[in-house]
């Protein structure tokens, strides 16, 4: 079956400018999260829904980063007025989690971003 | 605080030979730990999970409570396992599983 989906692939923008990302999660998975992936930095957690829950917003870097999840599926990243050390692969996951502790994060592609 | 070490950037081997990729972790509750491993060009992948206790690839990994640790093992090194390997823990809120926290990751190069 299809797996999570990102789209655009690559984004280049400019300093100033705002983007949106999009996360398409496999069907049926009730939990999304999003991650960053930048040189030196590893793999970061940025924010994570689960259900129909409050998201935990716990990870995002600043007030210029927000995310939205419509319908229980499809997420978008959205960083306004962008910087260029927001420059990194944006990582989408989601998980069937029902119910148990260990269930397996599927990761999309990613979206790379740079800004210049 | 939450934290996962991974104290090699890089991992240089010959194929055929042993190896091991180290993963320290820091946590105060039940630890779930996993490996994702992200081949050139491909996305992130698990590659196994403690809990599990299974070989995936030729590759094992114990968890030692008693060292925080979560090494990840292979005996014979294939040129096939040149990977960049994370190792992360699983936030866990109340019971349910949150977000992954990952360790910088380690780049493995095994050579012909």
């Amino acid at each position: 079956g299809a797996g999570v989906s990102q789209s655009p692939s690559n984004k280049v923008t400019e300093k100033g400018k705002d983007v949106e990302l999009r996360c398409d999660p496999i069907s049926g998975h009730t939990a999304l999260y999003w991650y960053r992936q930048s040189l030196g930095q590893g793999l970061e957690f940025l924010i994570y829904f689960q259900g129909n829950s409050a998201p935990d917003k716990s990870g995002l870097p600043s007030d210029r980063f927000s995310a939205e999840r419509t319908g229980g599926s499809v997420s978008t990243l959205t960083i306004q007025r962008t910087q260029q050390e927001d420059s990194a692969v944006y990582l989408c996951a989601s998980s069937l989690l029902a119910g148990g502790i260990t269930d397996t994060q599927y990761f999309g592609p990613g979206t790379r971003l740079t800004v210049l | 605080a939450q934290r996962v070490t991974q104290p090699e950037k890089l991992l240089s081997v010959f194929k055929g030979a042993p190896v091991e990729l180290k993963c320290n972790y820091s946590y105060s509750g039940s630890p779930e730990l996993f490996w994702y491993v992200q081949y050139s060009r491909q996305r992130l992948q698990l590659l196994l999970r403690h809990i599990s206790r299974e070989s995936i690839k030729g590759f094992t990994a114990d968890l030692n409570k008693g060292e925080t640790s979560f090494h990840l093992k292979k005996p014979f090194a294939q040129e096939e396992d040149s990977a960049m390997y994370y190792c992360a823990l699983a936030f866990n809120y109340g019971g349910s599983q949150g977000n992954l926290i990952f360790g910088k990751g380690t780049k493995l190069s095994v050579k012909p």
